[in-house]
């Protein structure tokens, strides 16, 4: 069973600080990695994805995946209360089908 | 606004009844799939479509029957649902597999589904 974990949180990080969202995956396998933003109500929102080891960068947000180890996560950097969201990680398996996790709810205290 | 539409955004059904969900997209992209999202639970994938084909059929019930008749539309027939059908569909796009080794996925904003 291929699976995604990722804490359901929620995670309460005050305004202008570091958020930081983790992510495991079971496929070793998997190529490609993504991070989606999902409002209450809304649907998800694609955000960032990566597909090398490594850091990479855009704006605020930084996706980070280690593929030895098996995780990728996500650092918000100067938290904003609109950052507060599901984020949900997904992972691309070997059939380039989605695996999802269930989200990690993120909180940002003005 | 997203380049992916679904219609109606709201249903609220009998389990007796016949509905339909439409999903339209405007990517220019030839991969559509629905899925099924529960609170607290992570997105399930019921149909995967790629030029038109259905290449993926999770095990999802027969009171469910995707339609795919071209690259841009996508529907999902409904009919004697039960009460714990009840959960937001969403309907996404992307490139098909073989156009590109990156299947970023884009969402519809869902419809949300009550099944009385």
């Amino acid at each position: 069973q291929k699976e995604v974990e990722q804490n359901s949180g929620p995670l309460s990080v005050p305004e202008g600080a570091i958020a930081s969202l983790n992510c495991t995956y079971s496929d070793r396998g998997s190529q490609s990695f993504f991070w989606y933003r999902q409002y209450s109500g809304k649907s998800p929102e694609l955000i960032m994805f990566i597909y090398s080891n490594g850091d990479k960068e855009d704006g605020r947000f930084t996706a980070q995946l280690n593929k030895a180890s098996q995780y990728v996560s996500l650092l918000i950097r100067d938290s904003q209360p609109s950052d507060s969201a599901t984020y949900l990680c997904a992972v691309s398996d070997s059939n380039y089908q989605l695996i999802w996790g269930a989200g990690t709810k993120l909180i940002i205290k003005p | 606004e997203t380049g992916v539409t679904q219609t109606p955004r709201h249903l609220v059904m009998g389990m007796t009844n016949k509905k339909s969900l439409k999903c339209e997209q405007h990517l220019g992209h030839n991969a559509m799939y629905w899925y099924k999202q529960s609170a607290k639970k992570p997105l399930e994938l019921m149909f995967v479509y790629s030029l038109e084909e259905r290449v993926e059929n999770n095990s999802v019930p027969s009171r469910f029957s995707p339609e795919c008749p071209n690259s841009s539309h996508l529907f999902l027939h409904l009919h004697t649902l039960q009460p714990e059908d009840s959960a937001l569909y969403l309907c996404a796009s992307s490139h098909a597999q073989h156009e590109s080794s990156y299947n970023e996925q884009f969402f519809g904003p869902g419809t949300r589904l009550t099944v009385l």
